[in-house]
């Protein structure tokens, strides 16, 4: 199994939607979590940490279930601008600490 | 968020030449940075987890001796593909953390052609 896995969609879904990502991760150590967001051929921009007790940012909700593992991403009322790969990312320590990502998942959101 | 510094944006060098690139971290001290290739249409692949002062952790099925990390300061890592060849070509991305746990600042990625 993985580290860290995504649905690598593509999530196709017209504006004002609601859509949400799972984000699975393997080792019950996990430390902390985050979501990512990266646009076509640029560099992944920190979106949101996700707290144990969830956290909310606007139109924009994470959640992390620890008994499950897994985090997920919640995105209200979508935008046009939304439209980009969505990573999620594992800080486990096994003897290093490091910064583990999923490969992410594509949402297109269309007029 | 912290802002992290990259450096080429982009470069096109030769077969057999070796090329450096910089990564910085502008207004904290980066314990902890990693670098990272992505091809292509393709997810981030880590390359590397390096921590200041010490030895990069490899991942499987990289080579320390083709790509050299050296994390000397706090503030700047330099990551060097030795003898580059085509199949080196790729979007290379630093990002740096300032305490282990914390989230990670990514720079701006060095898209790399050998020709």
């Amino acid at each position: 199994r993985k580290e860290v896995e995504q649905d690598p969609g593509p999530f196709n879904v017209p504006e004002g939607a609601t859509v949400a990502f799972n984000c699975t991760y393997s080792n019950s150590a996990s430390q902390s979590f985050f979501w990512y967001r990266q646009d076509c051929r640029k560099e992944p921009k920190l979106l949101m940490s996700v707290y144990s007790s969830g956290n909310e940012d606007g139109r924009f909700t994470a959640q992390l279930n620890r008994a499950s593992q897994y985090i997920s991403l919640l995105i209200r009322d979508s935008k046009l601008s939304d439209s980009a790969t969505y990573l999620c990312a594992v800080n486990v320590y096994s003897g290093y600490s490091t910064l583990t990502f999923g490969k992410g998942t594509m949402l297109l959101v269309s007029p | 968020g912290a802002v992290v510094s990259q450096h080429p944006s982009w470069v096109i060098c030769k077969s057999g030449t070796s090329v450096k690139i910089e990564c910085r971290s502008l207004d904290f001290q980066a314990t902890t940075m990693f670098w990272y290739r992505q091809f292509p249409k393709q997810s981030l692949m880590l390359m590397a987890t390096s921590n200041e002062g010490s030895k990069a952790t490899y991942e499987q099925g990289v080579e320390k001796d083709k790509f050299l990390i050296n994390h000397a300061s706090l503030t700047l890592s330099t990551l060097t593909v030795t003898s580059a060849h085509p199949e080196d070509s790729s979007f290379y991305i630093c990002s740096a953390r300032g305490t282990v746990g914390t989230e990670a600042f990514f720079g701006q990625g060095t898209r790399l052609t050998v020709v």
